[in-house]
């Protein structure tokens, strides 16, 4: 298996809602990203879980919380989130982090905030 | 922190004509560097990667790239573009400092004509 799911592939929610994104990977990756990509833009980092230990961008706002249950899924959970929190949610995996190994990605979730 | 700069955010080109699509690294020491491309509403698929075993990188779909250590540049190249081309092109790092993770540039739009 060398693909990196996740789901849902799309979500629409309210600004009161509370709803969790869900990525996993099986090819014994020991690091795992979230980024965020607004239209037209990079995609730009979330959070990193390194052999489970987060590391976070310190710009991101709490209404994001990173869940990291074991070492193949990582969850991102959303609470009360703005309208300009809309966007293409990426998550990715690779061998270690910081490494020369690249990262495989997953096809992503579009969420719409409304 | 490390990062690239992606020269020109579209380019357009002829069926069967060179595609060039230029980025640039700033770094003291040589760095990991990825070329990515994006379909629209898709995730990010790794299309190279120089890890400093060879200047000269072959990646998938018959795209390859050089790394200049003189140039700092590490340009995207494929002989002969197909419409099947057509999509976003990030050029990335990989920051050993830090969140060690990968900072990408802000990407070009390849725009192939018939």
């Amino acid at each position: 298996d060398t693909e990196v799911t996740q789901t849902p592939k799309h979500l629409v929610m309210g600004m009161t809602n509370k709803k969790s994104l869900k990525c996993e990977q099986h090819m014994g990756h020991r690091a795992m990203y979230w980024y965020k990509q607004k239209a037209k833009k990079p995609p730009e980092l979330m959070f990193v879980y390194s052999y489970e230990k987060l590391s976070i961008n310190e710009s991101v706002p709490s209404r994001f919380s990173p869940e990291c249950p074991n070492s193949s899924l990582l969850n991102l959970h959303l609470h009360a989130l703005q309208p300009e929190d809309s966007a293409l949610y990426l998550c990715a995996s690779s061998p270690g982090q910081g490494d020369k190994y690249g990262y495989t990605f997953g096809s992503g979730t579009r969420l719409t905030v409304v | 922190a490390q990062s690239v700069t992606q020269l020109g955010s579209h380019v357009s080109v002829s069926e069967g004509a060179l595609v060039l699509l230029r980025c640039n690294y700033s770094s003291s020491v040589p760095p990991y560097l990825f070329w990515y491309v994006q379909y629209p509403n898709q995730g990010l698929q790794l299309l190279l990667k120089y890890t400093s075993a060879a200047t000269l990188v072959k990646g998938i779909n018959g795209f390859e790239a050089e790394f200049k250590k003189s140039e700092t540049s590490f340009h995207l190249t494929k002989p002969s573009a197909h419409m099947s081309d057509a999509a976003e092109y990030f050029c990335a790092v990989s920051d050993n400092t830090g969140r060690r993770a990968l900072t990408f540039g802000s990407g070009t739009r390849l725009q192939v004509q018939p």
